[in-house]
């Protein structure tokens, strides 16, 4: 099966810095990515669509000068959370688009922000 | 209302049983519909695709119909390993073909016992 890896599996941060997290899709192209937060006993939420080579779509709600996405590559996407505070604390995941309407999910990370 | 609604549960089942999970979605332009299984802090997992024929995959057994806008999932023989929360998705419907957005339950969770 498809394999996405994300790093750093866990974050533990001061308020008011920033973290970056990575999402590379280890064996196959993705021209799109997704990334998520889930909170405890809810589900998963989009926050944004990551194309490659161009700007990442917001989900309504959510703050793309907070939240920066990158796509520079075929296999590479990032996120990074400006400014962090204790409220951003989540498990963020991410996917990587294959096959028609299918995903396959990095392992997450869980930012805790202090 | 929520766009995909499900049964939080908890369905405890002893081993051997026969479970069954109901998942309804409210848009009517979704065309590809799953079964995705999250362990308890890890990311989700396809279990598997649902076809309008319904499909089955060894001791999961998956339904749709369309007209009612309604998806289950029948577990056959539960194994300990089956513990689980189990999430109904649909795709959005309304986006291209690698970036249409998927759209997640809040999963139900399912304990086997001894």
């Amino acid at each position: 099966g498809a394999v996405v890896s994300q790093h750093p599996s866990r974050v533990i941060c001061k308020s008011g810095t920033s973290v970056k997290i990575e999402c590379r899709s280890l064996d196959f192209q993705a021209t799109t990515m997704f990334w998520y937060r889930q909170f405890p006993k809810q589900s998963l939420m989009l926050m944004a669509t990551s194309n490659e080579g161009s700007k990442a779509t917001y989900e309504q709600g959510v703050e793309k000068d907070k939240f920066l996405i990158n796509h520079a590559s075929l296999t590479l996407s990032t996120l990074t959370v400006t400014s962090a505070h204790p409220e951003d604390s989540s498990f963020y995941i991410c996917s990587a688009h294959r096959d028609w309407g299918t995903q396959y999910f990095g392992p997450g990370t869980r930012l805790l922000v202090l | 209302r929520k766009e995909v609604e499900q049964d939080p549960g908890p369905f405890n089942v002893p081993e051997g049983a026969t479970v069954a999970f109901n998942c309804t979605y409210s848009n009517s332009a979704s065309q590809s519909f799953f079964w995705y299984r999250q362990d308890c802090r890890k990311e989700p997992k396809l279990l598997m695709s649902v076809y309008s024929s319904g499909n089955e995959d060894g001791r999961f057994t998956a339904q749709l119909n369309r007209a009612s806008q309604y998806i289950s999932l029948l577990i056959r023989d539960s194994k300990l390993s089956d513990s689980a929360t189990y999430l109904c998705v649909v795709n959005d419907g309304r986006y291209s073909y690698n970036t249409d957005k998927l759209i997640f339950g809040t999963g139900t969770r399912l304990q086997v016992f001894p």
